[in-house]
């Protein structure tokens, strides 16, 4: 079956400065990638998704960007902010947003 | 409003007693999920369902029970609870383009 590794499991950057996490999948046949939110003590919030047909997607200060040869996407959130500390999940599909396999999930730190 | 809900928020229970944690979707979604979520191994599926009556097993679904017998409603069964089970438990459903999230349930077996 699909397994999703996600690097690193901690992260801490300045406030302003880029923030990327990694992730790599093991199924060529998944199709959907999505990345989650999640606040301390909440549930996890869909922030970004890329499929297959598509190699990079934006949404303001957050991107994702897909390598299906490599079988890796990473999530590059720009300008941060410390709204954006969080625990950030990766995910990997094959049957779109019903069968999800998550990373292990990034601890992400903004410092003032 | 849409949404996934689950109760009880937070549970503290002995090993061995039975519980159920009820999970209700008002989005007409066909796909629901049980996930734990767990230090170290992020949110791990324990059981799904595709439609009524239609369940299978995801990646962790042992001591775990799952029932469909209704649209909206996916409640997860633990028969005999161990301290292993000790986690946060999310529900999920989705109508195949986004996955939502219920709150959580966190519960604790002593």
């Amino acid at each position: 079956g699909e397994n999703v590794e996600q690097h690193p499991s901690t992260l801490s950057v300045q406030e302003g400065d880029s923030a990327v996490i990694k992730c790599t999948y093991s199924d060529s046949a998944s199709n959907y990638f999505p990345w989650y939110k999640q606040e301390l003590g909440k549930r996890p919030q869909l922030i970004i998704d890329i499929r297959s047909n598509v190699g990079e997607k934006k949404d303001q200060r957050i991107a994702v960007t897909l390598n299906k040869t490599a079988k890796h996407f990473s999530l590059h959130i720009t300008e941060t902010q410390p709204e954006d500390s969080a625990v950030y999940f990766c995910a990997a599909s094959t049957q779109g947003a019903q069968k999800l396999v998550f990373g292990q999930g990034t601890r992400l730190t903004i410092n003032p | 409003e849409a949404q996934v809900t689950q109760n009880p928020r937070y549970l503290i229970t002995v090993t061995g007693k039975k519980l159920t944690v009820t999970c209700s979707q008002n989005m007409n979604h066909e796909y629901m999920s049980w996930y734990r979520q767990d230090p170290g191994l992020g949110l791990r599926q324990i059981y799904y369902s595709m439609n009524v009556e239609v369940t299978d097993k995801g990646d962790v679904p042992e001591g775990y029970k799952v029932s469909r017998k209704e649209k909206r409603n996916f409640p997860l069964i633990l028969e005999s609870p161990s301290p292993n089970q000790t986690s946060l438990y999310f529900c999920a459903s989705t109508n195949g383009l986004t996955q939502f999230f219920g709150p959580g349930t966190r519960l604790t077996v002593l």
